[in-house]
């Protein structure tokens, strides 16, 4: 495997459901980011993990969950979602060093969720 | 407040025709700047960044982009599309004290025959 990936790709849910989404990076990264796609609407950044440093979102519900075990591994815990979470949602890694940060990141294909 | 501009939400141009797409930027530090692409069903891909130096940087797939600081734009061009180029494109802007990433709402670029 290269780059970011994402489990599963696409993802069909109840309101009352539990699941998670994975994502891997085999880039050596060490932040990895959740972002939320919806149509027509810039990217919306969800949760980052950086540096062992876990920055989030005020506005992301909290039946939106992250964790992150290790640089690598990035996963988001979903329950009682609504039908407007359906989105698509993207996984990214970059690297960043410390006292300077390059932005470049690395995205994987996304997991298209539909909550029913 | 940080913004990134996308003016065109649609784009249609024929194949082998010229391509600019236009991205504007409010930001208070020193910006870095990206242009993605996004397929059907896939995720983004940096066609191209620029950090500091040349204005004019080059990208994968046969793309440019300029910087033009007195504009706050950062236009991406193509001097002839392929069919394999209908895709959408975002423009994004971060700095070096900052690793998170202001996105534009993306330009749907559609090419025809």
């Amino acid at each position: 495997e290269t780059g970011v990936t994402q489990t599963p790709r696409h993802l069909v849910m109840g309101m009352t459901n539990k699941k998670s989404l994975k994502c891997e990076q085999h880039l050596g990264h060490n932040a990895m980011y959740w972002y939320k796609q919806s149509a027509k609407k810039p990217l919306e950044l969800m949760f980052v993990y950086s540096l062992e440093e876990r920055v989030e979102n005020n506005s992301v519900p909290s039946r939106f969950s992250p964790e992150c075990p290790n640089s690598s591994h990035l996963f988001l815990h979903l329950h009682t979602l609504q039908p407007e979470d359906s989105a698509l949602y993207l996984c990214a890694s970059s690297q960043r060093l410390a006292g300077l940060s390059y932005n470049e990141q690395f995205f994987g294909p996304g997991t298209r969720l539909t909550v029913l | 407040a940080q913004s990134v501009t996308q003016p065109d939400i649609h784009i249609t141009v024929s194949e082998g025709a010229s391509l600019e797409l236009r991205c504007n930027y409010s930001y208070g530090a020193t910006p870095y700047l990206f242009w993605y692409v996004q397929s059907p069903g896939q995720g983004l891909q940096l066609l191209l960044k620029y950090f500091s130096g040349d204005t004019l940087v080059q990208g994968i797939k046969g793309f440019e982009a300029e910087f033009k600081r007195s504009q706050s734009s950062f236009n991406l061009r193509k001097p002839s599309v392929h069919w394999s180029d209908a895709a959408e494109y975002f423009c994004a802007v971060g700095s070096a004290s900052n690793y998170q990433l202001i996105w534009g709402a993306g330009t749907k670029l559609i090419i025809k025959p």
